[in-house]
């Protein structure tokens, strides 16, 4: 198993351009996010979803968005990147949402937005 | 409001010394708590969870739910401890983590 998969892992925009980040994962996990790691900030959540079809905002989710049309897949979108999105991306799933359940972390991607 | 709180942006100390990362959480329900590390260019992953009552390289992790506290500790660093930590809160079915903000332990030789 890959487990979690991340594309690309760089990623340089200017403000303004939009972009997908791609995240795949071959688990079967019904559960699937998005955060964004900063600095002293910790990781902060974007967007979740709990099946395919079905997803939810996070903690931070202005300025992207998110469809879940497989099982498999969970892409994030760029709408119109602006400076403040400069960040590390991290997609991560897990087999269901209850409490114990561990979830998996894809490798990240590093985006700047100049 | 439900939250979670790691003090210390870095805590270094010398190998074989004990460790201990602060965790303190705000929750006002059961808590479901985990420590995830994330080593050097390696990616975020579980360390242990409060409800595996578990040691995980020497780690252990105590809920203390009139503190709020949910502290990392190890007896004796290692130099392969070093790492970014991460204490997490799972505050319902939903799949949704709230973290701190990370501890990096930095353990010298």
């Amino acid at each position: 198993n890959a487990g979690v998969t991340q594309t690309p892992k760089f990623q340089v925009l200017k403000t303004g351009q939009s972009m997908t980040l791609q995240c795949a994962q071959d688990m079967n996990h019904e559960y699937m996010s998005w955060y964004r790691q900063d600095p002293g900030m910790g990781l902060r959540l974007i967007h979740y979803s709990v099946g395919a079809g079905i997803t939810d905002q996070g903690e931070v989710p202005n300025g992207y968005n998110v469809s879940r049309s497989t099982t498999e897949d969970f892409p994030l979108r760029l709408l119109s990147a602006a400076p403040s999105q400069t960040s590390v991306y991290f997609c991560a799933s897990s087999y269901g949402g209850g409490r114990t359940y561990e979830q998996y972390f894809g490798p990240g991607t590093r985006l700047t937005v100049t | 409001a439900q939250r979670v709180t790691q003090p210390e942006k870095l805590l270094s100390v010398f190998k074989g010394a004990p460790v201990e990362l602060k965790c303190n959480y705000s929750y006002s329900g059961s808590p479901e708590l985990f420590w995830y590390v994330q080593y050097s260019r390696q990616r975020l992953q579980l360390l242990l969870r409060h409800i595996s009552r578990e040691s995980i390289k020497g780690f252990t992790a105590d809920l203390n739910k009139g503190e709020t506290s949910f502290h990392l500790k190890k007896p004796f660093a290692q130099e392969e401890d070093s790492a970014m930590y991460y204490c997490a809160l799972n505050p319902g079915n939903t799949g949704k983590l709230i973290f701190g903000q990370g501890t990096t332990l930095q353990v010298k030789p």
